[in-house]
């Protein structure tokens, strides 16, 4: 089965760069999730967009932005980057549909190094 | 206090035998909850679902219990393959607001 897809895989930056990571959802879903796992740490949510627009915003900084587009791929732009920035990004993607309980699903992330 | 709590963990067991992990959430309007588990650098995947009625899947049992606002989740005959971070996870979204909030691992180390 289909499952999350996101690019790049592993990213290094310096200090001040801007970066721009991608996430496919699992087709037919229309739900995406942005998280961000430090190191050590648990994932932490940063925000999500269903059916293209923004529905719940968690600790993500003002230098993050993203969208979901018309296919329903999405992405973050990352701006000012500083080394507390470094961390795994994972995209999650799901279905919601009224009176049932989602479950989602998790690309394998991408890796973003700040140097 | 944490939203999610879990035991600190390690925990280290030999093959074979029973493990149990248990986690306590903040929010009483918390409405599903689920167990993940995550290899090392690796994505979190799904383990289970839990539910009041408790489930179990194979080797693998969870209970909630919404009154105590406790989630527990109980290892069978461990394996080798089942070393790994254990998440406890909370969604108490409503509409499309599904964010999930994670406890912080319980690492479960299963030695030959």
């Amino acid at each position: 089965a289909a499952g999350v897809i996101q690019s790049p895989r592993h990213l290094i930056k310096e200090k001040r760069e801007t970066a721009t990571l991608k996430c496919y959802p699992i087709p037919r879903h229309d739900t995406v999730y942005w998280y961000q796992q430090g190191p050590g740490q648990d994932p932490q949510f940063l925000i999500s967009f269903y059916e293209k627009m923004q529905s719940d915003k968690g600790s993500i900084p003002d230098r993050f932005s993203a969208q979901q587009f018309s296919d329903y791929h999405s992405e973050l732009n990352m701006s000012s980057l500083e080394l507390g920035d470094s961390a795994l990004y994972f995209c999650a993607s799901s279905l919601v549909r009224s009176g049932t309980t989602d479950t989602q699903y998790f690309g394998p992330g991408t890796r973003l190094t700040v140097l | 206090r944490k939203e999610v709590e879990q035991d600190p963990g390690p925990f280290n067991v030999p093959e074979g035998a029973t493990v149990a992990f248990n986690c306590t959430y903040s929010n009483s309007a918390s409405q599903s909850f689920f167990w993940y588990r995550q290899d090392c650098r690796k994505e979190p995947k799904l383990l289970m679902s839990v539910y009041s009625s408790g489930n179990e899947d194979g080797r693998f049992t969870a209970q909630l219990n919404r009154a105590s606002q406790y989630i527990s989740l109980l290892i069978r005959d461990s394996k080798l393959s089942d070393s790994a971070t254990y998440l406890c996870v909370v969604n108490w979204g409503g509409g499309s607001n599904y964010k999930l909030t994670f406890g912080k691992g319980t690492l479960l180390t299963v030695n030959p």
